[in-house]
């Protein structure tokens, strides 16, 4: 079946503008993660949702960033003015909840903030 | 807060050998260890999950072992090939929300 999908799969903005990146997970899963990958920072997470609901937001940098998902499906995240520390890969993972499953990942959406 | 480190940071080895690759976490309070592979502009592609109460799981040359009580885990890769370059993470799941910290991979080439 198909696996987890990431639109755009580059994104190049200019300071101060909103971005926003789009995520489809793969059909069932009711868990969905959003993670960022920067150059010497490795793999960060950002947020989690449980169908439509967000329990942890932690991993949110700032209140430029936010997410939501809609029908326990299709998940969005925004960047509202955005700033060049911004520039990374956004990836996002979908499983089928639960503890002990497995998270699978689309191919990110590198963004570059000019 | 949970930490995971691989060391080192980059290796470089032969085709034919057989390698370890280390991955080491702060809390031993874990759910599961998940070793991805990632390859150059691609997204992740997981290779073994372990759960907390496995000490091993094997898929083909890819062995992954884990010691909770010492907060290690090893992948063990055997006969390596020049399609095994690529960097490999290793990620551990802690607490109720479900996310997964990472370490900072371990870039692997295997020279012809």
């Amino acid at each position: 079946g198909a696996g987890v999908s990431q639109s755009p799969s580059n994104k190049v903005t200019e300071k101060g503008k909103d971005v926003e990146l789009r995520c489809d997970p793969i059909s069932g899963h009711t868990a969905l993660y959003w993670y960022r990958q920067s150059l010497g920072q490795g793999l960060e997470f950002l947020i989690y949702f449980q169908g439509n609901s967000a329990p942890d937001k932690s991993g949110l940098p700032s209140d430029r960033f936010s997410a939501e998902r809609t029908g326990g499906s299709v998940s969005t995240l925004t960047i509202q003015r955005t700033q060049q520390e911004d520039s990374a890969v956004y990836l996002c993972a979908s499983s089928l909840g639960g503890r002990f499953d497995t998270q699978y990942f689309g191919p990110g959406t590198r963004l570059t903030v000019l | 807060k949970q930490e995971v480190t691989q060391i080192p940071a980059a290796l470089s080895v032969p085709e034919g050998e057989n390698l370890v690759l280390n991955c080491s976490f702060t809390d031993s309070a874990i759910y599961n260890l998940q070793w991805f592979r990632q390859d150059p502009g691609k997204g992740l592609t997981s290779l073994l999950l372990i759960q907390s109460s496995q000490r091993e799981q094997t898929s083909g040359r890819l062995n992954a072992s884990l010691d909770k009580s010492s907060g290690r885990s090893t992948l063990y890769i055997a006969a390596s090939q020049p399609g095994d370059s690529a960097t490999y993470l290793c990620a551990v799941r802690t607490g109720a929300n479900s996310k997964l910290t990472f370490g900072k991979g371990i870039t692997l080439s295997v020279r012809p």
